[in-house]
């Protein structure tokens, strides 16, 4: 099956500065890739998404990047506000059912 | 947007007895759901498969009798974790695919907070 990883575990950036969080997959066939942040306690929220047929989305400040070749795909977002603080998580899918979760990116913003 | 929702929110039961978790789809239907387990400050981790009017699809390692899925309509879920013991304690979140949208998104409940004691 998907094997998804995630790195860091922790990411403490100061307000302002930008964050990248970077997954990587190990199945070709996997072709749908959602970001999810998910506060304490709450449920995750889509935040960004992209498909295998798309090298990058951009979404105002979150922007995602996928390498197919290289099986990784990476987060990317710029003027962080300390509302980022939360964990994000990567996930990887090659069907409409089964998610493969990373482990999770606590982000902390600095104010 | 698509809302799901999940009742309670938060249980605390004692050992050995059952508890039942609901989830539903407010304003889609919902064609599959999808029940997650989720340890403090670990990653979701994918309990079941549940599609309307058919047995759930249980992860390995998942205890089919021990947790109770039903789907039972297009928009509810249910998850009965049955003689529970305090390392059921988790928080269970559940989702739900549109599948008239024919989109790969799922929409997550709120999760519910179980503690057994």
């Amino acid at each position: 099956g998907e094997n998804v990883e995630q790195h860091p575990s922790t990411l403490s950036v100061q307000e302002g500065d930008s964050a990248v969080i970077k997954c990587t997959y190990s199945d070709s066939a996997s072709n749908y890739f959602p970001w999810y942040k998910q506060e304490l306690g709450k449920r995750p929220q889509l935040i960004i998404d992209i498909r295998s047929n798309v090298g990058e989305k951009k979404d105002q400040r979150i922007a995602v990047t996928l390498n197919k070749t290289a099986k990784h795909f990476s987060l990317h977002i710029t003027e962080t506000q300390p509302e980022d603080s939360a964990v994000y998580f990567c996930a990887a899918t090659d069907n409409f059912n089964k998610f493969y979760f990373g482990s999770g990116t606590k982000l902390n913003v600095k104010p | 947007g698509a809302v799901v929702s999940q009742h309670p929110s938060w249980v605390i039961c004692k050992s050995g007895t059952s508890v039942k978790i609901e989830c539903r789809s407010l304003d889609f239907q919902a064609t599959t759901m999808f029940w997650y387990r989720q340890f403090p400050k670990q990653s979701l981790m994918l309990m079941a498969t549940s599609n309307e009017g058919s047995k759930a699809t249980y992860e390995q390692g998942v205890e089919k009798d021990k947790f109770l899925i039903n789907h039972a309509s297009l928009t509810l879920s249910t998850l009965t974790v049955t003689s529970a013991h305090p390392e059921d304690s988790s928080f269970y979140i559940c989702s739900a695919r549109d599948g008239a949208a024919g989109t790969y998104e799922q929409y997550f409940g709120p999760g519910t907070r179980l503690t057994v004691t």
